[in-house]
């Protein structure tokens, strides 16, 4: 089974840290794009982050630029995302997401998310 | 940024009813849109990719049409587990990619 399972999330004040990681199993992880999607409570979807097979091409979106940071490990099948100088504003359930396959990216699967908040 | 506009914001329709669902984009997508389904606690689940195509396992009451900026999601019967939200997404031109708003489908 193709499966996805984030951890990591929690409770840190405004300029704190934390970092995500994110746990495939059940398909060839080497082989695929891989991206963060976060939701605020009550709220739509936002991409955050996208990373190459390789890892050698990565982006991310203007709210997070200059303070999240993503990568992976093929050996390890894990997909993280680094947040640092954390605000209110990045307080959501966090996504990883598998493309549906190379060069499409259409989000399928996700993982279950894990919550970050971030209040003083 | 292309941006996504979803209507209506809320649906509320009875189960067996047909859902009719908009995405219209800032600017042509071509056909690079996909539409996913949110039940609460849940993650997101993919429905429809490339405008058009069910992905697997989605059943065939669902589909998707549309190209350039105009895009609709039908549900063709509803049954009661697809009263959720829908969101639409694009990817024609990125970073970043972006979805819509979202459309409440709820029991009327």
């Amino acid at each position: 089974e193709v499966q996805l399972v984030e951890s990591g999330g929690g409770f840190v004040h405004p300029g704190g840290s934390l970092r995500l990681s994110c746990a495939a199993s059940g398909f060839t992880f080497s082989s695929y794009e891989m991206h963060w999607v976060r939701q605020a409570p009550g709220k739509g979807l936002e991409w955050v982050s996208y990373i190459s097979i390789s890892g050698t091409t990565i982006y991310y979106a203007d709210s997070v630029k200059g303070r999240f940071t993503i990568s992976r490990d093929n050996a390890k099948s894990s997909l993280s995302l680094q947040m640092n100088s954390l605000r209110a504003e990045d307080t959501a359930v966090y996504y990883c997401a598998r493309v549906i396959w190379s060069g499409h990216n259409w989000f399928d699967p996700w993982g279950q998310g894990t919550l970050v908040t971030v209040s003083s | 940024e292309i941006v996504l506009t979803q209507s209506p914001a809320t649906l509320s329709l009875s189960p067996g009813e047909r859902a009719t669902l908009s995405c219209r984009a800032s600017q042509s997508v071509n056909s690079y849109l996909a539409w996913y389904q949110q039940k609460p606690g849940q993650a997101p689940r993919l429905l429809i990719y490339d405008a058009s195509d069910r992905a697997t396992g989605i059943p065939a009451r669902f589909s998707g049409s549309g190209s350039g900026t105009d895009f609709t999601l039908t549900i063709s019967s509803l049954e009661p587990e697809d009263f959720a939200v829908y969101y639409c997404q694009q990817r024609s031109n990125w970073p970043p990619l972006t979805f819509g708003g979202g459309t409440k489908v709820e029991i009327k």
